[in-house]
């Protein structure tokens, strides 16, 4: 069975500075792997997914994420911090096996300091 | 415009009610999924439906059901006996094939009086 590991609940970050959030996956077959945003009260919102193409996957608002097979690792990063970023982070894993059910780690809440 | 909506907004549960919250979808996605959304818990995936007529039990189904008579259209009824319901409810849908993004509703805040 798929799950997701979110290492930290709480990040903060000083506006301008790098956005590291970290995502760690298990599966037992080739995973897709999403990171999704969400802002107080709303649903989620796709900032980028993984599908076995490239492994450096480049999303919205100026975010990225490496998948790295070895470390069983797809994190998050955006080199400037911007206020508009602090937001609640989901990554999720899915893969080909059934239905696309996603499994969805615990979140990260993103802080950013002026 | 494409999207999700889920009503209401806001939604109150006396003890004992049965109370329905409504999702619906115009992106022509043929399956619809039911989060439920606690602080500190991520999402958990109450129901699922790949099509019309059929749906499948999720990983915490127990005092939820749902109905899907239309594409459209995947309404959560939250049951008496859940007894806990006080959440953030999440209506997604995707299209089946592949593995596609989940678009996601704005979200229902149930509570309970």
């Amino acid at each position: 069975a798929q799950s997701v590991t979110q290492l930290g609940s709480h990040v903060s970050v000083s506006e301008g500075a790098l956005v590291l959030l970290r995502c760690n996956y298990s599966s037992s077959v080739p995973p897709y792997l999403f990171w999704y945003v969400q802002y107080p009260n709303q649903g989620l919102q796709l900032l980028l997914k993984y599908t076995s193409a490239a492994t450096l996957v480049k999303g919205i608002n100026g975010f990225e994420a490496e998948f790295k097979k070895s470390e069983t690792s797809f994190h998050l990063t955006k080199p400037s911090a911007h206020m508009s970023d602090a937001a609640e982070y989901f990554c999720a894993v899915s893969d080909l096996q059934g239905a696309q059910k996603l499994v969805f780690g615990q979140g990260t809440r993103l802080t950013i300091n002026p | 415009d494409g999207g999700i909506t889920q009503s209401p907004k806001y939604l109150f549960r006396k003890e004992g009610q049965n109370v329905t919250l409504s999702c619906e979808q115009n992106l022509n996605h043929d399956a619809m999924y039911w989060y439920r959304q606690d602080p500190g818990q991520g999402l958990r995936l109450i129901y699922y439906s790949q099509i019309v007529n059929d749906f499948q039990k999720g990983d915490i189904a127990e005092g939820y059901s749902v109905s899907r008579e239309k594409k459209e259209s995947f309404p959560l009824t939250v049951t008496s006996a859940q007894k806990n319901p006080t959440a953030f409810y999440l209506c997604a849908s995707s299209i089946v094939q592949g593995w596609e993004t989940q678009y996601f509703g704005p979200g229902t805040r149930l509570l309970v009086l």
